[in-house]
């Protein structure tokens, strides 16, 4: 089945820093979402992405679709501490139907 | 606003007791689905409604059932809960269109799961 490879799994930063990850995969997808997991709740969808290349911000949050397809990353500037949680990659794609295929996650933690 | 509403936020059994968790939409979204996720790994789907069809994951075990009766309500029951299947259950939705934006799921709060 598809697989996709995020990276790092875990981060730990200054508040104020700026913060990269992405997510790899060996298939194509159509779309991708960068979805963020506080505590005891349940993914919020942060950035949808449509188009290879496309690159999308949402406030200090900045995600980018891949030209190939296979791969995107979510930037996040000027940390702050209310962005502590899990960020997840998921990608849909057009022999997955209606599922999503999500990345392991990466625990991003900001020290004030 | 339009949510996605799970009750119970935390629900305790025992071991071998079944259970049902309840999952309702305002989103009217064709599509809905039921995760489980345990400590921070990503959430695994266990099936999901396209409308009334029902579509089980080769690897989601007997033990889960699930029912839509109608557009807005979906609920996961567990048969006999083992120790393993404590966990974090999501529900979530999205429109099932056809159209990019058809791959956008909307979570749930969750419904935590102890078994005892």
């Amino acid at each position: 089945g598809q697989q996709l490879n995020q990276s790092p799994q875990s981060m730990f930063i200054q508040e104020g820093e700026d913060v990269s990850m992405n997510c790899t995969s060996s298939s194509i997808f159509n779309t991708w979402l960068w979805y963020k997991q506080d505590p005891g709740e349940g993914p919020v969808l942060l950035i949808a992405l449509y188009k290879a290349g496309e690159l999308t911000s949402n406030g200090r949050l900045t995600a980018q679709f891949g030209i190939t397809r296979k791969d995107s990353f979510l930037n996040i500037s000027a940390s702050i501490p209310s962005d502590v949680g899990i960020y997840f990659c998921a990608g849909g794609g057009e022999t997955s139907g209606s599922r999503l295929t999500f990345g392991e996650g990466t625990q991003l933690t900001v020290n004030p | 606003d339009a949510m996605v509403i799970q009750n119970p936020r935390y629900q305790v059994t025992q071991f071998g007791k079944p259970v049902t968790l309840s999952c309702s939409q305002t989103l009217n979204h064709n599509v809905m689905y039921w995760y489980q996720q345990k400590s921070s790994q990503a959430p695994k789907l266990l099936f999901h409604y396209y409308d009334k069809d029902f579509n089980n994951e080769a690897d989601t075990p007997d033990n889960f059932q699930s029912r839509r009766p109608n557009t807005s309500f979906c609920f996961l029951d567990i048969r006999s809960p083992g120790l393993g299947d404590a966990a974090m259950y999501l529900c979530a939705t999205s429109r099932g269109s056809g159209s990019p934006s058809s791959y956008e799921q909307y979570f749930g709060p969750g419904t935590r799961l102890t078994v005892t």
